[in-house]
């Protein structure tokens, strides 16, 4: 099956400028994750999404991000205005909800670096 | 979710069994114990999980102690190719909850 695609793979920008991630997960997989990995640390979530409704975003900076999921399917993750800190690997999982432990298969990531 | 414990790093020669340790003394009856590798550049991938039996598949064997505290992925016969930072993440059953990941253990294959 194909896995959860990610683009773009690297972008660059400087800060206070914006920028969109796109996902699309494994077809049928109810739940989406955005995860951010900053260079040397392990994922930390973002939001998570069941369907098109938000699941959890606690720690998601909302003052500056944003995330949307349209008709259940792909979602996108957008920073606005971009900060130096922000430089890190934008990590995309979904998995199949169905009541039960089911493993989250994870994209490739962006890797997102901000001048 | 109960905190993990692992060291940040281990090494191994190519061919051998690792045994990569993880401490989960605070776990509850109701979580799992999930393990996940994340080679350099690449997204993590899932390797196994239990709740409280030995488990197997193709990639590894998980053993879990009878009191559930601690337990050890065993990547068999170890390949260059699994030198990646392993995450052992504790994480409770029967809803969609998020994965918790931790710092990890850097393993290295060597030649």
């Amino acid at each position: 099956e194909a896995g959860v695609a990610q683009s773009p793979r690297y972008k660059i920008i400087e800060k206070r400028q914006s920028v969109a991630f796109w996902c699309n997960p494994i077809s049928g997989h109810a739940t989406l994750y955005w995860y951010q990995q900053i260079l040397g640390q392990g994922p930390k979530l973002l939001i998570q999404f069941q369907n098109n409704g938000v699941v959890d975003d606690s720690q998601l900076p909302k003052d500056r991000f944003s995330a949307e999921r349209l008709k259940g399917v792909d979602s996108t993750l957008k920073i606005q205005p971009a900060k130096l800190e922000d430089s890190a690997v934008y990590l995309c999982a979904s998995s199949l909800y169905r009541g039960e432990n089911t493993e989250a298969f994870f994209g490739q990531g962006t890797r997102l670096t901000v001048v | 979710d109960a905190k993990t414990t692992q060291p940040p790093s281990m090494d191994c020669a190519e061919g051998r069994a690792a045994n990569l340790p993880c401490n989960h003394s605070t776990i509850s009856g109701n979580e799992y114990v999930y393990w996940y590798r994340q080679i350099h550049s690449q997204g993590p991938q899932y390797i196994i999980h239990g709740l409280k039996n030995n488990e197997t598949n193709e990639m590894a064997s998980l053993i879990i102690t009878e009191d559930r505290k601690s337990s050890t992925l065993i990547p068999p016969h170890a390949t260059l190719r699994d030198t990646a930072v392993y995450y052992c993440i504790v994480r409770a059953t029967g809803s969609a909850r998020q994965l918790t990941f931790g710092s990890g253990t850097q393993l290295t294959v060597l030649p």
